[in-house]
């Protein structure tokens, strides 16, 4: 599996927008691009997948530049309820495979 | 829908003992993996069962092994516990069903936090 980097930790305050970039430099062709939410004592939570160019959910977007070499993960208007890890995989998939976790990074929001 | 459930919550063991773990998929769901996280760092991967056989393992000693029962509930099995093996272990499901081949959604559980004392 592609190895990624990313921020160990981030802060932000309540209500602002929060970018979150993973770099995977040897992204194959057939690899997706995954991000989990975790908070403490609880398992990884999936929030958004994608290949290529913009994803978007209910809960956040996923931008992925023409390259694929990098990735962000945005979260609009950010509460303190956000305040997790969140990691970024990158891997080829088929049926289920194994998640390849990293550190992640730890975003704290606060007032 | 229940999601995916573990058991037990907590569980304190010696050094030396034997521990089962156990877990309940996501309904509809055929494939279990297990994950084992330390304090401070990302899950990793100990195996994957899907029609009751291991079908991928992770880096982890022959100590850790599991079972797939009938009804997709899967069971993990620590040998000769040591202390290293404090940790969180999380069970995730997924199907092989799922509509988008390229998905790597899993759903995981809360958790079993092990202490080995």
């Amino acid at each position: 599996l592609a190895k990624t980097t990313q921020p160990i930790s981030m802060d932000s305050y309540e209500g602002q927008e929060v970018n979150i970039t993973c770099s995977h430099n040897n992204i194959a062709t057939n690899d997706y691009i995954t991000w989990y939410q975790q908070f403490p004592s609880q398992g990884p939570r999936f929030i958004i997948q994608g290949y290529k160019t913009k994803v978007t959910n209910e809960v956040a977007s996923l931008f992925i530049p023409a390259d694929r070499k990098s990735s962000t993960l945005s979260l609009p208007r950010v509460s303190l309820s956000d305040t997790a890890v969140y990691y970024c995989l990158v891997g080829e998939t088929g049926t289920a495979s194994k998640l390849t976790f990293g550190t992640g990074t730890r975003l704290q929001v606060t007032l | 829908d229940a999601g995916v459930t573990q058991s037990p919550t907590h569980l304190i063991k010696t050094r030396g003992q034997q521990v089962t773990l156990r877990c309940s998929p996501k309904s509809g769901h055929d494939t279990v993996s297990w994950y084992q996280q330390a304090l401070g760092q990302g899950p990793q991967f100990i195996f994957q069962y899907y029609e009751e056989e291991e079908r991928q393992r992770g880096n982890f000693p022959d100590r850790f092994s599991g079972h797939q029962f009938p009804n997709y509930s899967s069971e993990l099995n620590v040998n000769a516990l040591l202390l290293g093996d404090s940790a969180l272990y999380l069970c995730a499901s997924s199907s092989t069903r799922q509509a988008n081949p390229g998905s790597w959604e899993q759903y995981f559980g809360p958790g079993t936090r092990l202490t080995v004392t």
